[in-house]
């Protein structure tokens, strides 16, 4: 069975700060994304990583996907009350297709 | 419409009641997803389907949980006789094939009593 543990599960920080949350694996992944998620709403896509040690950009936010394709980090910095939510990474199966999610991280950014 | 629509939003049920929950995908999308998500955690993975095959239901808790999508777009997902441990949001999540990104509804929220 393929799990996915976040790291970690709650993270309470103030208005510009920084922060890394992590996904790992024992198993391989031939994707990885990042999602976030809103209450009352569904996840939400912030990213897609497919190669070994690849790095993406999105504005504050910092995406890694491990050389072996097993872990990932998301790093943001200079933290916002609206980036307040429930992030969440999923890898996809190299056999089925499905996506498996991580526990999540709850983020809270208090101005 | 534009995104993945899920119906009803909010369902209360009585221990031991059915249920039928509702998803249209996004038009031309062939894959459907179905996930379970309890407060502050990640989806859990329950069913996939390619066009109306159902190709994987290893997540289903129960044989109490049946999911069907003959004409391969809206999809149902049934819950006999309901318990409380089913009380969770259910998600529902369509793609248009196997690597473009996964679109989700907002959710049915199923709460048993």
């Amino acid at each position: 069975t393929q799990l996915l543990e976040q790291s970690p599960q709650f993270l309470s920080i103030q208005e510009g700060e920084n922060l890394t949350v992590y996904c790992n694996s024992s198993s391989v992944f031939s994707s990885l994304q990042w999602y976030r998620q809103e209450p009352g709403e569904g996840p939400v896509l912030l990213v897609t990583v497919v190669t070994g040690g690849e790095v993406k950009k999105l504005k504050r936010l910092t995406f890694q996907f491990g050389d072996a394709r097993k872990d990932s980090s998301l790093h943001i910095t200079a933290a916002q009350p609206g980036d307040t939510g429930l992030y969440l990474c999923a890898g996809r199966s190299s056999n089925t297709g499905k996506l498996i999610f991580g526990q999540g991280t709850t983020l809270q950014v208090k101005p | 419409g534009a995104g993945v629509s899920q119906s009803p939003r909010y369902k209360v049920a009585k221990r031991g009641q059915d249920v039928a929950l509702r998803c249209d995908p996004i038009s031309g999308h062939v894959s459907l997803f179905w996930y379970q998500q309890a407060l502050g955690q990640g989806p859990e993975f329950l069913t996939y389907f390619q066009n109306e095959a159902q190709l994987d239901k290893s997540g289903l808790p129960s044989d109490r949980f049946f999911a069907e999508r003959p004409e391969g777009s809206v999809s149902t997902l049934k819950i006999q006789r309901t318990q409380q441990e089913d009380s969770a949001v259910y998600l529902c999540a369509s793609r248009f094939q196997d690597n473009s990104p996964l679109h989700f509804g907002n959710g049915t929220r199923l709460t048993v009593t």
